[in-house]
């Protein structure tokens, strides 16, 4: 079945580096694909989202590319703040949103 | 406008107890998911009603657990009795559009169940 892979945290970066979080997911049809956040006492909230094979998602200075020759939809941003502590969930919807385990990070001062 | 919201945030219950979680979705939305995480594991699919109706209800993991919505409003899980692998966190989300899934899903903070 449709699955998604993302890597395992903690990740642990300083204010103002680059982030990058792997996802990689595997479908028999063509899902569109999601960041979802969680951020420390609140519920999920899509953070971005692409449609389509090189669709680009960006919000908040975070990007993912929908890659479909190699099944990746990594998230980047090129200098974290803070505020971006938070869980980071990759998720697909096929028939259903399937979602990988989380990437926890952890930005320090 | 209020978004969705869940009772109680956190549950503690020994196994073999019953603990009923609710969920109140944002105002006007049709459609209503359950899903759940696991400590370390994805969050699965339990779940997805539209209005009163069970429209697919695949994730559920056992007849241990009954999700109801009577007049299409608000929600609720129950689970009975509790068994130690129930713990987690459950989140619930809504979404306006009728029939099909949608991916603009709002969730709410998620309810965690500790069964001890």
């Amino acid at each position: 079945g449709d699955s998604v892979t993302q890597m395992e945290g903690p990740v642990t970066l300083s204010e103002e580096a680059f982030l990058t979080i792997n996802c990689t997911y595997t479908a028999t049809g063509y899902p569109s694909l999601f960041w979802y956040v969680q951020y420390p006492g609140e519920g999920l909230q899509l953070l971005l989202k692409a449609t389509k094979a090189d669709d680009k998602g960006s919000n908040k200075g975070f990007e993912a590319t929908y890659r479909k020759e190699t099944t990746s939809f990594h998230l980047e941003k090129g200098s974290v703040q803070v505020s971006d502590s938070a869980v980071y969930f990759c998720a697909l919807l096929d028939d259903k949103i399937i979602f990988g385990k989380g990437t926890r990070l952890h930005i320090l001062p | 406008e209020a978004g969705v919201t869940q009772f109680p945030s956190h549950s503690v219950i020994e196994k073999g107890q019953t603990v009923t979680l609710r969920c109140d979705p944002i105002s006007g939305h049709d459609n209503l998911y359950w899903y759940r995480r696991v400590m370390g594991k994805e969050i699965k699919f339990l779940l997805h009603f539209v209005k009163e109706s069970k429209q697919d209800e695949s994730g559920m993991p056992n007849n241990r657990f009954l999700a109801e919505r009577t007049g299409g409003t608000y929600s609720t899980l129950k689970v009975q009795p509790a068994e130690l692998e129930d713990s987690g966190v459950y989140f619930c989300a809504s979404s306006p559009n009728q029939g099909s899934l949608s991916y603009e899903q709002y969730f709410g903070p998620g309810t965690r169940l500790t069964v001890t």
